[in-house]
Formats: structure tokens, C-alpha cells, sequence
């Protein structure tokens, strides 16, 4: 089983600026990574597949790149509404679709 | 609008049973696979099963599999997971997802049901 781990599990960040989180893979996913966005009480969203492909309505300052084994969401510019944790999912050895414990972005 | 309600959540005791249901609206729900996820309270995501538009393939997480079975109904829109004995580690929020047309991320998701297994 592919195990997926992401890092920092908390960045602290002001609105405004520019957030980087990363996930990695046990073995390579080749792009078949997605990031899905949960605020608190709510289901999660999706954000990006592909890496690096946005999801519908999805606005342009998330973007998503890597492949193989690392992979970074970018998220710029942050907005009040982006405070939230961040999961990614490997779906290229399925099953299972293992998520990463997820990163938490919190106001700095 | 695309959406997705569960229900059937609520209090069980350890070893009982429970189903859960999701209705699907706003799409053609028969091609389209899909799945639940759970999330234990203060933890991440856990994929819990997987069932193919045709109904022919289904998965499940190591940790459920012969105690949970994914099913769905065609004709009524509506996916299910009939959850037999019950721990105390499967208390969470059961979410029910879309599969993507072709893929396997999770694309449309319910806003989730909350099963607590306590005596």
C-alpha cells in the first residue's frame, strides 16, 4: 500500500500571502495525485487532479504541480476563505486511494 | 444541481448493524462510479469502498472488509453501505463521494453522516 505523507502538518500563514504545501509518495503515482480542501464542519472539495489540473470553479491561485513521488499545492494570495486542511490522495494504485494526514493553514 | 445526501447515521451498539444511504440528484448516477469515505472525529480521511457504475467491481479498506458491503440501486439514484458488526473504531462521519467520470478521485461529495458505535 502506497503510503502518502505531507508536510508541515501546520503552516501559519498571513492572509495576502503565498502558502506551499507538499505531499509525498511511498513509491510513484506517476500524476495520479488529487488535493481535496475541508473547512471545519464541512466535506471536503476538490481542488485539483491530475497534480495539477483545477477542479470546476475552482479559482486560478491554487495550482497544484509535481508528479512521480512529490507534489506541491500552491495556493497565492491567500483569502480568509482558504484557511482550511488540505488533503492529498494518490489513485494510482487503487485501491486503496490513501489520503496523506493532511496540512492545516491557519491564520498567522 | 449535482448533489448527494446521506443518511441512516446514528447511535449502534458495538456488533450491531447499520445502513447508511445516499440519494444522487443533478447527474446520471448510473455512469458513474462511487464510494464512501470516513473521517473519525479529529482525523483525516479514511476510503472506506469503491463500486463501479455496473455494479461488477467493488473494493473495500482492509479494515472493514467482510463486515461492510457497497451496494446501489439504479432505478432510485441511491448507493448504500450495509455495516454489520459495528466497533468502536468505525465511529465517524461516513461521507459518500462521486468517483470521476473515467477516474478514481473523488469528484462530488455529500455533506457526510455521523455513525457513533457505543454501548
Amino acid at each position: 500500500e502506497i503510503v502518502m505523507t505531507q508536510s508541515p502538518a501546520t503552516l501559519s500563514v498571513s492572509p495576502g500571502e503565498r502558502a506551499t504545501l507538499s505531499c509525498r509518495a511511498s513509491q510513484s503515482v506517476s500524476n495520479n495525485l488529487a488535493w481535496y480542501q475541508q473547512k471545519p464542519g464541512q466535506a471536503p472539495r476538490l481542488l485539483i487532479y491530475g497534480a495539477s489540473t483545477r477542479a470546476t470553479g475552482i479559482p486560478a491561485r491554487f495550482s497544484g504541480s509535481g508528479s512521480g513521488t512529490q507534489f506541491t499545492l500552491t495556493i497565492n494570495s491567500l483569502q480568509s476563505e482558504d484557511f482550511a486542511v488540505y488533503y492529498c490522495q494518490q489513485y494510482n494504485n487503487w485501491p486503496p486511494g490513501t489520503f496523506g494526514p493532511g496540512t492545516k493553514v491557519d491564520i498567522k | 444541481e449535482v448533489q448527494l445526501v446521506e443518511s441512516g447515521g446514528g447511535l449502534v451498539q458495538p456488533g450491531g448493524p447499520l445502513r447508511l444511504s445516499c440519494a444522487a440528484s443533478g447527474f446520471t448516477f448510473t455512469i458513474y462510479s462511487m464510494n464512501w469515505v470516513r473521517q473519525a472525529p479529529g482525523k483525516g480521511l479514511e476510503w472506506v469502498s469503491y463500486l463501479s457504475s455496473s455494479t461488477s467491481t467493488t473494493y473495500y479498506a482492509d479494515s472493514v472488509k467482510g463486515r461492510f458491503t457497497i451496494s446501489r440501486d439504479n432505478a432510485k439514484n441511491s448507493l448504500y453501505l450495509h455495516m454489520n458488526s459495528l466497533r468502536a473504531e468505525d465511529t465517524a462521519v461516513y461521507y459518500c463521494a462521486r468517483g470521476a467520470y473515467g477516474d478514481y478521485y473523488m469528484d462530488v461529495w455529500g455533506k457526510g453522516t455521523t455513525v457513533t458505535v457505543s454501548s
